[in-house]
């Protein structure tokens, strides 16, 4: 059974830092692509970032690109989003979704519970 | 303001056939295929529908997805009140580097 266990969200201030991860089990996880998609309070979906299965292609949306890094260590099967220069518009729950192949970033066919971000002082 | 538009909301009765559209343009609608994403109340996003019209093991045949051009649509047949969701669209865009871009999502209301 395929499981994705997100950790790592919490209250922040602007500016700060934080480190989603995102633990995988139950497929071969350096087969398939990676990405973090949040949900801001009320709102929809928008897309974060992506990282290819083996060869580690990353891809970021214009509102991180600079401020978030998305990595793997497939090694542990576990997905990282390191976030910097956090702003109150990053405010949102973060899921980790895992693609349907390597390189598959549109297609998320398991996703995690979502961990919650706040940023605020 | 979302790449791909979709209509904010959608209704229909039980039984009866809705569909929701989702347009795009030749970056991404045009040059990749669709997904379809159904969002529960208060549960995360599961796959609906993948490469404009295939359907995951278990999601019923109710659902089906159609590409044309730079456009998409999502016919749920036989409403139930259990479709009671938001419906958001998903592709992939060649521009900027690649990435992926959502429909602003369409919140189905079954009355």
């Amino acid at each position: 059974e395929v499981q994705l266990l997100e950790s790592g969200g919490g209250l922040v201030q602007p500016g700060g830092s934080l480190r989603l991860s995102c633990a995988a089990s139950g497929f071969t996880f350096s087969s398939y692509a990676m990405s973090w998609v949040r949900q801001a309070p009320g709102k929809g979906l928008e897309w974060v970032s992506a990282v290819s299965g083996s060869d580690g292609w990353t891809y970021h949306a214009d509102s991180v690109k600079g401020r978030f890094t998305i990595s793997r260590d497939n090694s542990k099967n576990t997905l990282y989003l390191q976030m910097n220069s956090l702003r109150a518009e990053d405010t949102a729950v973060y899921y980790c979704a895992k693609g349907s192949s390597v390189y598959s970033s549109s297609s998320l066919n398991y996703w995690g519970q979502g961990t919650l971000v706040t940023v605020s002082s | 303001q979302s790449v791909l538009t979709q209509p904010p909301s959608a209704s229909g009765t039980p039984g009866q056939r809705v569909t929701i559209s989702c347009s795009g343009s030749s970056s991404n609608i045009g040059s990749n295929t669709v997904n379809w994403y159904q969002q529960l109340p208060g549960t995360a996003p599961k796959l609906l529908i993948y490469n404009n019209n295939q359907r995951p093991s278990g999601v019923p045949d109710r659902f089906s997805g159609s590409k044309s051009g730079t456009s998409a649509s999502l016919a749920i047949s036989g409403l139930q009140s259990e479709d009671e969701a938001d419906y958001y669209c998903a592709a992939w865009d060649d521009s900027l580097n690649g990435h992926v871009v959502f429909g602003g999502g369409t919140k189905l209301t079954v009355l």
